[in-house]
């Protein structure tokens, strides 16, 4: 089955633990990207990965890092975590960067909490 | 920064009404833009794009575009109970489409 996983769904943390968020597509996708969802904001790119080892800032990086090793994985790391970072974060992917129904899918969610 | 601009809502439409969802933005050089809907607690599932000028029909779905009044909409015929969702829209930062910008996104409530 197609599909994008993040893990951990869930997670509340303190200010300044350092955590990562996996994300993971089985698609063999290329095009790979992270977004946080707060209320009255909407969606806000963070950080998006055209393939392995070529990553760029999307609008909202500051206090995010990522890391593209392998095709399948782009990992969401927050260095110094503090409570402006409590957010829904979605992962997603697609075989081209030019988003179609058919191509590109979204990981399930994480909810962070920072304490 | 381009902005894509959407009414919170929510908006209520009775079953088997026509839901009319609008969007602006503001870079008029956009070419390309997408519906997404998203339940409650669920990720954002893409539903709808359209690149020209005019209608673009998918199901009971209906994207309408009008570059020069820089809207967008999203008409759903035979609104169901089922299509209570957000509704996003998005439109790329770039001709490459590596940067989406969401709007807001609209929340639909269709009642029985």
């Amino acid at each position: 089955e197609a599909q994008v996983t993040q893990n951990p769904r869930y997670l509340i943390t303190v200010t300044g633990k350092k955590l990562t968020v996996t994300c993971s597509q089985n698609m063999n996708h290329e095009y790979m990207s992270w977004y946080r969802q707060d209320p009255g904001l909407g969606l806000r790119q963070i950080y998006y990965s055209m393939n392995v080892e070529v990553t760029d800032k999307g609008d909202v990086p500051e206090g995010y890092k990522v890391s593209r090793k392998e095709k399948r994985n782009f990992p969401l790391i927050l260095e110094s975590p503090s409570p402006n970072q409590t957010s829904l974060y979605f992962c997603a992917s697609s075989l081209t960067t030019r988003p179609t129904k058919e191509t590109q899918y979204f990981g399930p969610g994480t909810r962070l909490l920072v304490l | 920064q381009k902005e894509v601009e959407q009414n919170s809502g929510p908006l209520s439409v009775p079953e088997g009404a026509i839901a009319s969802l609008n969007c602006t933005y503001s870079d008029r050089g956009s070419q390309s833009f997408f519906w997404y809907r998203q339940y409650s607690g669920k990720s954002p599932e893409l539903i709808m794009s359209i690149y020209s000028n005019g209608d673009k029909e998918d199901g009971r779905f209906t994207a309408q575009l009008n570059k020069a009044s820089q809207y967008v909409s999203l008409l759903i015929r035979d609104s169901q109970p089922s299509d209570s969702a957000t509704y996003l829209c998005a439109v790329p930062m770039n001709t490459g489409f590596q940067k989406l910008v969401f709007g807001t996104g609209t929340r639909l409530l269709v009642s029985p």
